[in-house]
């Protein structure tokens, strides 16, 4: 089956970029969806269709798509988006929802 | 507002059975596909399985095919898991969650989830 890997962390100052990369072979054929969780709540979508925001979700959320790599961008980062950080695809051949093993975001 | 809440979860002995549910309020529930997810202590979320508007499609991930069943009652805006056969893996917390899609499986909106713990 499909597999998608994530870093388990990354660390970020306040104000600057954090870019989380979710890797998978070929994913660049796919669409992906990424989902944050903080402690103890129910994940929430920011980016679905590789790069599309749901109304409420700051434009600081951005996503991308290409080859091997997906890739979460938050910029401005702020010490409420700690959090961590999902990303998610439909696999058809299998008719399998797959997600990365997730990445913890830590705003120093 | 849209609201999803599960409801059904507790502590279940290994081999034994619950059933959980999710009661939607706040969209056309008819008109979506529904997930549920599950999340171990600790762990990454994990898809459960999924079903279609009308309950003609559904798919499960490998671990609980035979033993889980996903169902919905489209007259009573209601998602149910069946899982039997239940697992000290299987402990986790439930979701259930709107997939507003007509491809690219995705969830937009999420329940708080009912805890299931299989111990004996």
């Amino acid at each position: 089956s499909y597999v998608l890997t994530q870093p388990p962390s990354v660390s970020v100052a306040p104000g600057k970029t954090a870019n989380i990369a979710c890797g998978g072979n070929n994913i660049g054929i796919y669409t992906v969806h990424w989902y944050q969780q903080k402690p103890g709540q129910a994940p929430v979508l920011v980016i679905y269709y590789d790069k599309d925001r749901p109304s409420g979700i700051p434009e600081r959320f951005s996503g991308s798509n290409s080859g091997n790599t997906a890739t979460l961008t938050i910029s401005r980062v702020e010490a409420g988006d700690e959090a961590d950080y999902y990303c998610q695809v439909w696999d058809s051949g299998s008719a399998h929802v797959v997600f990365g093993g997730g990445t913890k975001l830590t705003v120093l | 507002e849209v609201q999803l809440v599960e409801s059904g979860g507790g502590l279940v002995q290994p081999g034994g059975s619950l059933r959980l549910s999710c009661i939607v309020s706040g969209f056309t529930f008819s008109g979506s596909w529904m997930t549920w997810v599950r999340q171990a202590p600790g762990k990454g979320l994990e898809w459960v399985a999924s079903i279609k508007q009308d309950g003609s499609e559904r798919f499960y991930v490998d671990s609980v095919k035979g033993r889980f069943s996903i169902s919905r009652d489209n007259a009573k805006n209601s998602l149910h898991l069946e899982m039997n056969s239940l697992r000290f893996d299987d402990t986790a917390v439930y979701y259930c969650a709107r997939d507003p899609a007509a491809s690219s499986r995705h969830m937009d909106v999420w329940g708080n989830g009912t805890t299931v713990t299989v111990s004996s």
